[in-house]
């Protein structure tokens, strides 16, 4: 158990459907990273949030993307219109980040995401 | 931008042979350096981490990884492989920015196989 959730674990949808994906982080960890993973590749940023507002969005991220933390606490993460290119394993991840007490992210594991 | 070079895509070992995989980036100012292991259909777990103070970084499984701050290097090394070794390796950095942390950003992962 590594204390971050993810539901729901497998997402299969068909190509041009919405899909939203969620993840509860570590309870006093303020920080909370989106990433995606192909098979053979490393985690590919999406998005992080410091608390609830969102820091940085990658520029690779289509606008099909769109990810919420509306009270600093969990976060969604969906996929507006869906394409085959999407599958993947989106993985989300927390983190401690304040001034000088910081942690590593923990990692969830994962939700497999496959667009037929 | 910043980035994380992984130069080894995939290293074939026999036991107790020793395993030294490198890890580059390139930002020039502070940084918090770590090490993932990822074994086969397991999340993202952390093997070692850096934040400061001594270069020479011990991690679990008996892995080390020494930061040279001069070649923005950050290399992971173990003695003496074992079988259950085998997985994917990722090296990721986050920058410091005047004390507050940035982005999580990872390499594209270096595949471990170790033969018993």
């Amino acid at each position: 158990d590594t204390g971050v959730s993810q539901d729901p674990r497998h997402k299969i949808t068909k190509r041009g459907q919405n899909v939203t994906f969620r993840c509860d982080p570590i309870s006093e960890h303020n920080r909370l990273y989106w990433y995606r993973q192909t098979l053979g590749q490393g985690p590919e940023f999406l998005t992080y949030f410091q608390n609830e507002a969102q820091l940085e969005k990658s520029r690779l991220l289509s606008d099909r993307f769109s990810a919420e933390r509306p009270k600093g606490s969990f976060s969604t993460l969906e996929i507006q219109r869906t394409e085959q290119g999407d599958s993947a394993m989106y993985l989300c991840a927390s983190s401690l980040a304040f001034g000088n007490l910081n942690t590593e992210a923990f990692f969830g594991q994962g939700t497999r995401l496959t667009v037929v | 931008a910043q980035s994380v070079s992984q130069h080894n895509h995939h290293v074939i070992l026999s036991e107790a042979a020793s395993l030294e995989l490198g890890c580059n980036y390139s930002y020039g100012g502070t940084v918090n350096l770590f090490w993932y292991v990822q074994y086969p259909g397991q999340h993202l777990q952390l093997l070692l981490k850096y934040f400061s103070g001594d270069p020479l970084v011990k991690g679990i499984k008996g892995f080390e990884a020494e930061f040279i701050k001069s070649k923005f290097s950050f290399n992971l090394r173990k003695p003496s492989v074992q079988w259950s070794d085998t997985a994917e390796y990722f090296c990721a950095v986050i920058p410091n920015y005047g004390g507050s942390q940035g982005n999580l950003i990872f390499g594209k992962g270096t595949k471990l196989s170790v033969k018993p």
